[in-house]
């Protein structure tokens, strides 16, 4: 079975400082990683994901196969990017492609 | 593009009533759409994977006579509570894409549904 894990429910941060979300996942196969962020009174919307290794709002996830981590960071958070943050694993090929999320963590960034 | 419509937004309804929620996909084709339930503070759980022209698949746990699924297009599935009670009460959200079922989901607004 496939498993995504967020340890940290609640992160805060100073503006200007380094922030890291943790994920972790389960999985035998090769997953596809995702991170999602839902803002204040907007949808769930993608942020970024492993296959393409871009760098979106300045944000980056690198996928460590070893460690089995999607560990999403910034090297200078942003007010702006308050918000609920979502990691997910999707299984391409089997269980119809489904998508499993990680109970998510909510990211404050304090003035 | 990659525009996922939802609706009703809000819905308050008595113990008993039928609740139908649509969800569309405007300026794309959609064989396969997702519908979560998420509680408060929490994640979400998926609910079934809805399948146009078949039967949708339900996660283990959820009931399909009670979240009864109809895909009947491409750009429109539909979720409906049967005989809702509150303990139904919650957020309900879709998504799709016009790719593969395993990539980059875009999701509707989500659907708030108050049973009293």
């Amino acid at each position: 079975a496939q498993r995504v894990t967020q340890p940290e429910k609640l992160l805060s941060v100073f503006k200007g400082a380094p922030v890291e979300l943790k994920c972790n996942y389960s999985y035998s196969g090769s997953p596809e990683l995702f991170w999602y962020v839902q803002y204040s009174r907007q949808r769930l919307q993608l942020l970024l994901r492993h296959i393409s290794r871009e760098s979106i709002k300045g944000f980056t996830a690198d996928l460590n196969k070893g460690e089995t981590s999607f560990h999403l960071k910034k090297p200078f958070a942003q007010e702006e990017d308050s918000a609920m943050y979502y990691c997910a694993l999707s299984t391409p090929n089997t269980n119809a492609g489904k998508s499993t999320f990680g109970d998510g963590t909510t990211l404050t960034v304090k003035p | 593009g990659a525009v996922v419509s939802q609706h009703p937004s809000w819905v308050i309804c008595k113990s008993g009533t039928s609740v139908k929620i649509e969800c569309r996909s405007l300026d794309f084709q959609a064989t396969t759409m997702f519908w979560y339930r998420q509680f408060p503070k929490q994640s979400l759980m998926l609910m079934a994977t809805s399948n146009e022209g078949s039967k949708a698949t339900y996660e283990q746990g959820v009931e399909k006579d009670k979240f009864l699924i109809n895909h009947a297009s491409l750009t429109l599935s539909t979720l409906t509570v049967t005989s809702a009670h509150p303990e139904d009460s919650s957020f309900y959200i879709c998504s799709a894409t016009p790719g593969q079922p395993w990539q980059p989901q875009h999701f509707g607004d989500g659907t708030r549904l108050s049973i009293l």
